[in-house]
């Protein structure tokens, strides 16, 4: 059994580009969610996404945007970005949209300078 | 959503056994209790969940007094392996309201 794999690890962006980060879901899982966690701080949730439909949004602007993908996996894109944006971003899958345990990616770094 | 409060860090040596309380005292009716425990530059890993009294599984257990406005997560006799930063959330299951944790220390 794959577990939650994120791509890219790291990454450099400046102020005002567009990233796109990818998070392949673990097998059988159709509930992705992303998170942000700035340095030192617990992660906050951004949205999630259920069967390809986004099913809930934490405080985060318009500019974070999102897609899942038939075979469950996901795509987080931000654009316009800002030096507030440098973080951690989680992806966390899990079997069903409630009840369960969410496994988590290890994450990708990005860095905008 | 509500609201959790738990130590910002604690020590511990090697063998002992640690308890991590943590304070919900807006706790909901349908607001279950989840510990998630985080290394550095990992994503976090799920240890426990419950509802009410005591909840054990393999790594932990969980103590949730009858008010439900409280809990303490016990690990015990840690090992140096279980430095981490540990979370204590409430509310949805699935869109997890993360605060700043607990840093644990264990030291040899």
């Amino acid at each position: 059994e794959t577990g939650v794999t994120q791509s890219p690890t790291h990454l450099i962006k400046t102020r005002g580009q567009q990233v796109t980060l990818r998070c392949s879901s673990q097998s059988g899982h159709n509930t992705v969610s992303w998170y942000q966690q700035a340095l030192g701080q617990g992660p906050q949730f951004i949205f999630q996404y259920y069967r390809e439909e986004e099913n809930g949004r934490g405080n985060f602007p318009p500019r974070f945007s999102g897609l899942q993908f038939p075979n469950y996996s996901s795509e987080l894109n931000v654009n316009a970005l800002e030096l507030d944006d440098s973080a951690l971003y989680l992806c966390a899958s899990s079997l069903e949209v409630s009840g369960d345990e969410q496994f988590f990616g290890p994450g990708t770094r990005l860095t905008v300078l | 959503l509500a609201k959790t409060t738990q130590p910002i860090s604690m020590d511990s040596y090697e063998g002992q056994e640690v308890n991590i309380t943590c304070s919900h005292n807006n706790i909901a009716t349908n607001d279950y209790i989840t510990w998630y425990q985080q290394f550095p530059s990992q994503g976090p890993r799920f240890i426990i969940q419950g509802y009410k009294t005591k909840v054990t599984n393999e790594v932990a257990s969980l103590f949730i007094p009858a008010d439900r406005k409280s809990s303490t997560l016990s690990l015990p006799r840690v090992s140096l392996s279980d430095t981490a930063v540990y979370y204590c959330l409430v509310g949805d299951t699935d869109k997890l309201i993360f605060g700043t944790g607990t840093r644990l220390q264990v030291f040899p």
